[in-house]
C-alpha cells in the first residue's frame, strides 16, 4: 500500500486564502476526497469525487484534481476553519483498499 | 438525522480480543456499504475495514487482515468489529462510517459520510 503526501501544516490569516496539497503519482486518474477534523471530533467529509461539496459546506471549500497533485482550497478563511485536513481516494487496483493522506495541521493566525 | 454510534471500546492486553458494535439509525441501512476507520493518539486516519451492503463481501487493511472481522445484522441496523490477537499499535479510536459512491465517467469516488462519534481501544 501507499500514502498521500500532504503537507505537515500550512498557516493563514483570517480572510486569506488556505491551499492544501495531495501527491501521487497520477492522482488524477483517481477521485480525491478532503476530510476536515476539529479537535476532539470525528471527521466530516468537506469535498467528494474531486470537486463536490456536500450539502452544508460553505462555498468557500473548493477541490481540484490533476496530473500528481490533488488541491484542497479554502478561500476566506475563518477561524472556525482551523483544524486538521486528509486527502483520500479509493483503490480498485490494491484489494479494494481506501487510502488517506498524512494530513495537514491548518493555523489561522 | 442520519447517525452512527459505536459501542465496545476499553482496554485489552496484547494478544487478548475486543468485539465493537456500530448502530446506525436514520436512513435505510441495508442499503450501503459500510466501514471501520481508526486514528491512533495524536496520529492520522487510517481505513481498517469494509463491508458490502448485503455483508457478503469484506475487505481489510493489511495490517489487520487475518486479525480482525467485520460483520453485520441488518435486521438490527448495525455491524461489529470482532478483533482479535490484539497489538499495541492497534491501540486507537475506532470510527464506523457509511461508504458513499459515486460514479464519474470511467473514475470511481468512495468515500465515508457521515462517521459515529468514536470509540476508544487500547492494547497495553
Amino acid at each position: 500500500s501507499y500514502v498521500l503526501t500532504q503537507p505537515p501544516s500550512v498557516s493563514v490569516s483570517p480572510g486569506q486564502t488556505a491551499t492544501i496539497t495531495c501527491g501521487r503519482l497520477n492522482i488524477g486518474s483517481k477521485s480525491v476526497q478532503w476530510y476536515q477534523q476539529k479537535p476532539g471530533q470525528a471527521p466530516v467529509v468537506v469535498v467528494y469525487d474531486d470537486s463536490d461539496r456536500p450539502s452544508g459546506i460553505p462555498e468557500r471549500f473548493s477541490g481540484s484534481n490533476s496530473g500528481n497533485t490533488a488541491t484542497l482550497t479554502i478561500t476566506r478563511v475563518e477561524a472556525g476553519d482551523e483544524a486538521d485536513y486528509y486527502c483520500q481516494l479509493w483503490d480498485s487496483s490494491d484489494d479494494h483498499h481506501y487510502v488517506f493522506g498524512t494530513g495537514t495541521k491548518v493555523t489561522v493566525l | 438525522e442520519v447517525r452512527l454510534v459505536e459501542s465496545g471500546g476499553g482496554s485489552a492486553q496484547p494478544g487478548g480480543s475486543l468485539r465493537l458494535a456500530c448502530t446506525a439509525s436514520g436512513f435505510p441501512f441495508s442499503s450501503y456499504e459500510m466501514n471501520w476507520v481508526r486514528q491512533a493518539p495524536g496520529k492520522g486516519l487510517e481505513w481498517v475495514a469494509y463491508i458490502s451492503s448485503s455483508g457478503t463481501v469484506t475487505y481489510y487493511s493489511d495490517f489487520v487482515k487475518g486479525r480482525f472481522t467485520v460483520s453485520r445484522d441488518n435486521a438490527k441496523n448495525s455491524i461489529s468489529l470482532e478483533m482479535t490477537s490484539l497489538r499495541v499499535e492497534d491501540t486507537a479510536i475506532y470510527y464506523c462510517t457509511r461508504g458513499r459512491t459515486t460514479v464519474r465517467g470511467t473514475k470511481f469516488a468512495r468515500w465515508f459520510d457521515p462517521w459515529g462519534q468514536g470509540t476508544l481501544v487500547t492494547a497495553s
